[in-house]
């Protein structure tokens, strides 16, 4: 079955300096996948999605992601953090009916100034 | 343009209650998703749908009701509350293409607490 993980609960980073969020995947075949973000109160957007081509895909708000096939990673990385970064982190993948999306559990990331 | 909008934002409903949480889209989207969010779970689809008069079951369907009439509505029906329904509700659309579902937009949610 099509699903992805987030090992990481919750990720702290200092203010300027590069942040990393995990996320693995468990896909048959191609995969698609996307990074949704959560601030508080608020529903989730949409920040970047993988579908083919280039393995490093660059999204909203300075944000990009790497595809790595051999790791079955999509983690999502910023060069330089900041504090309005600090938000709820979602990875998810289209079930094989592409219908249907599966979440990960989520990565609540802190930038500490 | 709105987007996505949901109503109520927060509600309180005693056990064996029943209420309809609204979700309305001018995205012109065919696919509309509903979206129960707990702590530790990160987000489980309840019900979709790819267009008018087309509704499914996702993960989590049992205690809920959908139905989808027109491409900008789609009302998910809770038909006897329970506590375990305490959850914050989000609706989402996506366009729908070749039978894959694209990104999604998101409602800023029903906070809904059962007592």
């Amino acid at each position: 079955a099509q699903s992805v993980a987030q090992p990481e609960d919750q990720v702290n980073v200092a203010e300027g300096n590069p942040l990393t969020v995990k996320c693995t995947y468990s896909v048959s075949g191609n995969p698609y996948l996307f990074w949704y973000v959560q601030y508080p109160n608020r529903g989730l957007q949409f920040l970047l999605k993988y579908i083919t081509g280039d393995n490093l895909v660059k999204g909203s708000y300075g944000f990009e992601a790497e595809f790595n096939k051999s790791q079955t990673s999509f983690h999502l990385k910023k060069p330089s953090a900041l504090v309005s970064d600090s938000a709820l982190y979602f990875c998810a993948v289209p079930l094989n009916t592409g219908n249907q999306f599966y979440f990960g559990t989520g990565t609540s990331l802190t930038v500490i100034p | 343009n709105a987007g996505v909008t949901q109503t109520p934002k927060f509600q309180v409903l005693k056990t064996g209650q029943s209420m309809t949480l609204q979700c309305a889209q001018d995205m012109n989207h065919e696919y509309m998703s509903w979206y129960r969010q707990d702590p530790g779970m990160g987000l489980r689809l309840i019900h979709y749908s790819v267009g008018a008069g087309i509704t499914d079951q996702g993960e989590v369907p049992n205690g809920y009701n959908v139905s989808r009439s027109t491409t900008e509505d789609f009302p998910l029906r809770l038909l006897s509350a329970a506590p375990s329904q305490t959850s914050v509700y989000f609706c989402a659309t996506a366009k729908y293409s070749g039978g894959v579902s694209y990104e999604q937009y998101f409602g800023p949610g029903t906070r809904l607490t059962v007592t």
